[in-house]
């Protein structure tokens, strides 16, 4: 199985952009997984927030879809995340992950992002 | 969106005890449904998948069932590594809704 490394800035002015970076090792984007990211505010439960098939197709959460965006770049392959106009309430570990319907079989470790003046 | 409620939200069991979760769709998810397991700090797991399919590597103390609104994730004679949060989620439709979330506890 693959494995996922997030990265980015683990901490986010109020009202600023969110982005994130999955990297990915040990096997090709280029798969029948799709590529998601899962967050977890601190002490509370998983909230998906969207998936990127590698020839861009994409679905997002409802709830985030007018401010967030994946995207996938194959030459370096890795995906990405963006999240606009962050408030606290997007304080949470950042978890990029792989797989299909109902079947998350590879974790990143996991990445904190704090929004905060 | 679909819900999924996770009964009970927590558990106290002991080492060799059998113990029962249930996770309940508030619309029929058929068997888009998967089982992790989460520790403090520590990515989810996947256990199991399709609702009953156990995931390569996991023991096979773990078993899934269900379908439709109605599951379970049954651990038999649990291990000292059990003891740790297990999450539903369900991939019918999007978003791709988890539980809240059950915690096994050590008694």
């Amino acid at each position: 199985q693959v494995q996922l490394q997030e990265s980015g800035p683990g901490l986010v002015k109020p009202s600023g952009t969110l982005s994130l970076t999955c990297a990915v090792s040990g096997g090709s984007l280029s798969t029948t997984d799709w590529w998601t990211w899962v967050r977890q505010p601190p002490g509370k439960g998983l909230e998906w927030v969207g998936e990127i098939y590698h020839a861009g197709n994409t679905n997002y959460n409802p709830s985030l879809r007018s401010r967030v965006s994946i995207s996938v770049d194959k030459s370096k392959n890795q995906f990405s995340l963006q999240l606009t106009s962050v408030t606290a309430a997007d304080t949470a570990l950042y978890f990029c992950a792989s797989g299909q319907l109902a079947q998350l079989h590879s974790w990143g470790q996991g990445t904190l992002v704090t929004v905060s003046s | 969106d679909i819900q999924m409620t996770q009964s009970p939200s927590s558990v106290s069991a002991s080492v060799g005890d059998r113990i029962i979760i249930t996770c309940r769709a508030s619309q029929d998810v058929r068997t888009w449904l998967a089982w992790y397991q989460q520790k403090p700090g520590k990515a989810p797991k996947l256990l199991i998948y399709a609702a009953s399919s156990l995931q390569s590597g996991i023991p096979s103390r773990f078993s899934g069932s269900g379908s439709g609104t109605d599951f379970t994730l049954t651990i038999n004679s649990l291990q000292p590594e059990d003891f740790a949060t297990y999450y539903c989620q369900q991939a019918n439709s999007f978003p791709h809704t988890f539980g809240q979330g059950t915690r096994l506890d050590i008694k």
